[in-house]
């Protein structure tokens, strides 16, 4: 079966970065876009990015851009959210999400969310 | 950025209740509109996507209608399952948007 698993909780200062991954299986992880959303404590969803496990294109919301880089690795099927310069704003719940066969931007398997704090 | 806004941001309901969400674009997005479920401490999960389609294994009594700028949620009977927070999402243009939310709970 289909699944993303993230990497655990983090505490960071401000001003530092953070790095988050999301594991797949249960299927061919070159074959699907995974993005990332984020999710403030009590707060909405935001979608932050995109990328191309197979040709390692990425692309941001422009709120993020400048300061999110997504990488891959093929090897281990792996993909990775790095986000620097962090603020006390960016305490949130990341996720991971696979988007749907065919290419449509709906995402019907999501990782189970990481908790990022940022605190000094 | 497309703006999505919800009405209501919640709703007390009881089982068996009809209950409708509305999400509003800014701006026209044909039917690139899904509709996710959430509830706290979980990802969330896809329910209704290209405005009508209903995601392999969610159950019929959710339904999806709406094109352009206005959409709908409709749960035809509420189960104590279905009470969580619902999301709408353009999928029509980057940055991909979420509403607010609407929140579902009992009465």
């Amino acid at each position: 079966q289909v699944q993303l698993v993230q990497s655990g909780a983090d505490v960071k200062k401000p001003g530092a970065s953070v790095k988050v991954s999301c594991e797949a299986s249960g299927f061919t992880f070159t074959s699907y876009s995974i993005n990332w959303v984020r999710q403030a404590s009590g707060q909405g969803l935001e979608w932050m990015g995109w990328m191309n496990p197979n040709s390692g294109d990425s692309g941001s919301a422009p709120k993020f851009q400048g300061r999110v880089t997504f990488t891959r690795n093929t090897s281990i099927s792996t993909a990775y959210m790095e986000l620097s310069n962090l603020r006390s704003e960016d305490s949130a719940v990341y996720f991971c999400a696979r988007r749907l066969t065919g290419g449509l931007y709906y995402f019907n398997y999501w990782g189970q969310g990481t908790l990022l704090t940022v605190s000094s | 950025d497309i703006q999505m806004t919800q009405s209501p941001s919640s709703v007390s309901a009881s089982v068996g209740d009809r209950v409708t969400i509305t999400c509003r674009a800014s701006q026209g997005i044909n039917s690139w509109l899904a509709w996710y479920q959430q509830k706290p401490g979980k990802a969330p999960k896809l329910l209704i996507y290209a405005a009508t389609t209903l995601e392999s294994g969610v159950p019929s009594r959710f339904s999806g209608s709406g094109s352009g700028t206005d959409f709908t949620l409709t749960i035809s009977s509420l189960q104590p399952e279905d009470f969580a927070t619902y999301y709408c999402q353009q999928a029509n243009s980057f940055p991909f948007t979420f509403g607010p939310g609407t929140k579902v709970d009992i009465k």
